[in-house]
């Protein structure tokens, strides 16, 4: 299973821009990159999901470069409700990551006024 | 369209007693994993099953668990003769059939289980 890593946490004030950046040498040329987001107390919510260059939704980005040994979620114009843990996934169709996600530590963004 | 459901969102048990949690996929999807997450802890997967098979038990321990997600109803996870250690949050997740674009798993509320 391709292994991820990603900074343990990050802060930011409201308003701003927030890149978090996530690591996966391994990834394997079937593996999607996958990004969910998770409250206290809740599961874990999905955000985004790509497989290389960039995607675009209504709440995220997530830009992937070519070599896709890595990714960055962006997070446009953050609130204080945006401080969550931040998880990076990476698996997908087929393979032995097939059905199988693995979490690693995730980040936490912490959003200040 | 009703997300993941589970239930009881919270279970109290003790020692040697057996806990049994319940996970209703979203509507149309046809495949069930279930995570368990310790504090401070990302989630492990534990298990994966389609309709009335396990494709994936890999993750759960080999005794005491069991799972299973019937022809009708929901995905049940039994836990025989809890211990403390099996104290922790139980998520589940569903998704649509396979496709080759990906798999996009989602999550339930998540269970949480404390075992006195």
């Amino acid at each position: 299973l391709a292994k991820t890593t990603q900074p343990i946490s990050m802060d930011s004030y409201e308003g701003q821009e927030v890149n978090i950046t996530c690591s996966h040498n391994n990834i394997a040329t079937n593996d999607y990159i996958t990004w969910y987001q998770q409250f206290p107390s809740q599961g874990p919510r999905f955000i985004i999901q790509g497989y290389k260059t960039k995607v675009t939704n209504e709440v995220a980005s997530l830009f992937i470069p070519a070599d896709r040994k890595s990714s960055t979620l962006s997070l446009p114009r953050v609130s204080l409700s945006d401080t969550a843990v931040y998880y990076c996934l990476v698996g997908g169709a087929g393979g032995t990551s097939y059905g199988k996600l693995t979490f690693g530590q995730g980040t936490i963004l912490t959003v200040h006024p | 369209n009703a997300g993941v459901m589970q239930n009881p969102r919270h279970l109290v048990r003790r020692r040697g007693q057996e806990a049994r949690l319940r996970c209703s996929p979203m509507k149309g999807h046809s495949h069930v994993y279930w995570y368990r997450q310790l504090p401070e802890e990302g989630l492990k997967f534990m298990v994966y099953l389609q309709k009335e098979n396990i494709i994936d038990e890999s993750g759960m321990p080999k005794e005491r668990f069991s799972a299973e997600f019937p022809k009708e109803g929901p995905s049940i996870l039994r836990i025989q003769q809890v211990v403390r250690g099996d104290s922790a949050a139980y998520f589940c997740a569903s998704s649509r059939d396979r496709d080759f674009m990906g798999e996009t798993q989602y999550f339930g509320p998540g269970t949480r289980l404390l075992v006195l």
